[in-house]
């Protein structure tokens, strides 16, 4: 049982390019969330995915894009990285929706030049 | 409205001392307040949460304490140890919604 697991764990970017950070978890959640974490800012939700089939924009989802791909994976893209993307990025999950316990990967951390 | 206001930024303790962090919020619909600690290099991990039902709630040296009127929770861990030194995040849902507004952390260190 691995929980959350996130690949890659670290990444360099020139600015312009693309990539996809990738989420899965094993504990059959039904929501997923994708995180930034700047040094004095917390953790502000990028995109989130209450169900299957689902997805909707959090606090700060310019420049990113979503796929829920099955129930396992949630998947965040970023298709032209700026350096105001450079963070460390954090997939959760949960069972009970926004009351229930958020299960956190480990991070990608996100260097954009 | 949205905000929740987290102090201190850092906190330093001796071994054996009281740690205590503050968060106050505006918004009165916010009805589920979780603590969560991060250690360096990992991913946050939920420590302790509360409803506005309660004023308080204690898991082993862990104690949330809530004002609702004063729309104020705070953490405190008691006989604070070594391996207490994380960064803890407070947060803040609504029912019927899946979005946590998270508190900025607080860096605790905790001297041996």
């Amino acid at each position: 049982n691995a929980g959350v697991t996130q690949t890659p764990k670290f990444q360099v970017l020139k600015t312009g390019q693309s990539m996809t950070l990738q989420c899965a978890q094993d504990m059959n959640h039904n929501s997923m969330y994708w995180y930034r974490q700047d040094p004095g800012m917390g953790l502000r939700l990028i995109y989130y995915s209450a169900s299957e089939g689902t997805t909707d924009k959090g606090e700060v989802p310019n420049g990113y894009n979503v796929s829920r791909l099955n129930k396992r994976e949630f998947s965040l893209r970023l298709e032209s990285a700026a350096p105001s993307q450079t963070s460390v990025y954090f997939c959760a999950s949960s069972e009970l929706g926004p009351m229930g316990t958020q299960y956190f990967g480990p991070g990608t951390r996100l260097l954009v030049l | 409205q949205q905000q929740v206001k987290q102090s201190p930024q850092s906190l330093i303790v001796q071994k054996g001392g009281i740690s205590i962090i503050n968060c106050a919020y505006e918004n009165t619909a916010f009805d589920y307040f979780p603590w969560y600690q991060q250690f360096p290099g990992k991913g946050p991990a939920l420590l302790i949460a509360i409803r506005p039902d309660v004023s308080e709630k204690k898991e082993g040296r862990f104690t949330i304490s809530f004002n609702k009127s004063a729309k104020q929770f705070s953490l405190h861990i008691m006989d604070s140890q070594p391996g207490d030194s994380a960064t803890y995040f407070c947060a803040a849902s609504f029912s019927g919604t899946y979005k946590y507004i998270f508190g900025t952390g607080t860096r605790l260190k905790v001297l041996a």
